[in-house]
């Protein structure tokens, strides 16, 4: 089916590991987004991308990572986990520069 | 802090009656959007609004925009069950360098039958 998809819905992992989660979109949208959602912080953009190979830091981009080397995948890297990175993790993306984001039904990582 | 703080943070109301949501801002806007997220869903967006409208409409959805007062609201008519959800605004701020959204903390709707 067309649209974006996350992968996986659900990751339990220990403190110093690496973890990659992974963002596939069909639309061919230029720009996509990593957000994380906490309670009492709602979301909060981590990373984002313009384009192929063009990458920037939103508002907490600390401990992670994002590379796109293909228009349709965004995947977000946490290099060594730490508890504080437990959160629903959310991509998304959109067509244009400020138009509506499209989300993934999103990625619940634990950290142990 | 948040550039986008709903009110009320929680609402409960019976079906058919309205629901009313809002948001406040902190900066100047190109646009604030209004999105719904199920629970252990991806949000959805709903509706937006450019910073020289004052309202718009979407089905049983209005929306006000009062950039004086840098706010918003969201209007739902005639609630049903199924609007049962959590409703957040989120703002693409001027100086945000293009489709950063600033999402806010989020209100939670209960529809009760």
């Amino acid at each position: 089916d067309a649209g974006i998809t996350q992968s996986p819905r659900y990751k339990i992992t220990e403190t110093g590991r690496q973890v990659t989660l992974m963002c596939h979109q069909t639309w061919s949208h230029s720009y996509m987004f990593w957000y994380r959602q906490d309670l009492g912080h709602g979301l909060r953009l981590i990373y984002y991308s313009a384009a192929a190979d063009i990458t920037d830091k939103g508002e907490v981009p600390d401990g992670y990572v994002v590379s796109r080397s293909k228009t349709e995948n965004f995947p977000l890297t946490l290099e060594s986990a730490t508890r504080s990175q437990t959160s629903v993790y959310f991509c998304a993306s959109s067509e244009g520069a400020r138009g509506k984001l499209f989300f993934g039904s999103g990625t619940q990582l634990s950290v142990l | 802090s948040q550039q986008g703080e709903e009110d009320p943070q929680a609402l409960s109301i019976q079906e058919g009656e309205n629901a009313t949501m809002n948001c406040s801002y902190k900066t100047s806007i190109n646009n604030l959007q209004w999105y719904r997220q199920n629970s252990g869903r991806g949000l959805v967006h709903l509706i937006l609004i450019r910073s020289n409208e004052r309202e718009k409409h979407s089905g049983r959805l209005r929306v006000t925009l009062d950039t004086s007062k840098k706010s918003s609201s969201l209007l739902i008519t005639a609630s049903r069950a199924a609007d049962t959800a959590s409703y957040f605004c989120a703002t693409d701020t001027l100086t945000g360098g293009g489709n950063k959204l600033t999402f806010g903390t989020g209100t939670q709707l209960k529809v009760e039958l």
